[in-house]
């Protein structure tokens, strides 16, 4: 049963625009939800995360929305450069298990940032 | 560099033969763990350590895998009897405490043959 579902599978902006990638959760165990970006060949690396106390948080370009009751969550990135692209994961964790950092990752979006 | 680093990056191995990769984590974090991510996928957990104490286990884990984490430090994940289907990256993360920033390595790209 997969936990974290994630869409669009793939995205295409223009350089500027703002690419939305959405998540939605089925464990309301879970309470820490990070973003991560990883480029072929690389590990993942932490964008930015969020807790479920608060609806939004913004680190630079970058904007998690959060719905706790509709369980979804989704990123934002604003004025978005070729540079961008990349393929982004969210991704879910529950306090009581795996140490409290065993990440339930979705499937992935594959973000590709034209000229 | 004080991030976390994986041994070896890639690996080619005949199906049948056994492969052990390494992971050094962050020099102060106590909680590491072990993803296998295939292609199009997200990383799937495999397993986690708080120091040297294997804490718990996924079900993807099958008795051909085995990790260790002696004396809380590094860490070893070994793949007995490879089969095709063990071709993945194989990923390492270590975090300070649960529930906090949880930092991931290069990964190592294994391609069973």
């Amino acid at each position: 049963q997969q936990q974290v579902k994630q869409s669009p599978q793939s995205l295409i902006v223009q350089k500027g625009g703002i690419p939305i990638i959405n998540c939605a959760y089925e464990n309301t165990a879970f309470d820490y939800f990070p973003w991560y970006q990883q480029f072929p060949g690389k590990g993942p690396a932490l964008l930015i995360a969020i807790r479920p106390d608060v609806s939004e948080k913004k680190e630079g370009r970058f904007t998690i929305s959060f719905n706790k009751s509709a369980k979804q969550f989704s990123l934002h990135i604003m004025d978005s450069q070729p540079g961008d692209s990349a393929t982004y994961f969210c991704a879910a964790s529950n306090p009581l298990t795996g140490g409290g950092n065993k990440l339930t990752f979705g499937t992935g979006t594959q973000l590709k940032v034209e000229l | 560099d004080t991030g976390v680093s994986q041994d070896p990056r890639h690996k080619i191995t005949k199906r049948g033969q056994n492969v052990t990769f390494r992971c050094d984590p962050i020099s102060e974090h106590n909680r590491l763990y072990w993803y296998r991510q295939t292609l199009g996928q997200g990383p799937e957990f495999l397993t986690y350590f708080q120091n040297e104490a294997q804490l718990e286990k996924s079900r993807l884990l099958s008795d051909r895998f085995s990790a260790e984490r002696p004396k809380g430090s590094f860490s070893t994940l070994e793949i007995q009897r490879t089969e095709q289907g063990d071709s993945a990256m194989y990923l390492c993360a270590s975090s300070l405490g649960g529930a906090t920033e949880a930092f991931f390595g290069q990964g190592t790209r294994l391609t069973v043959v």
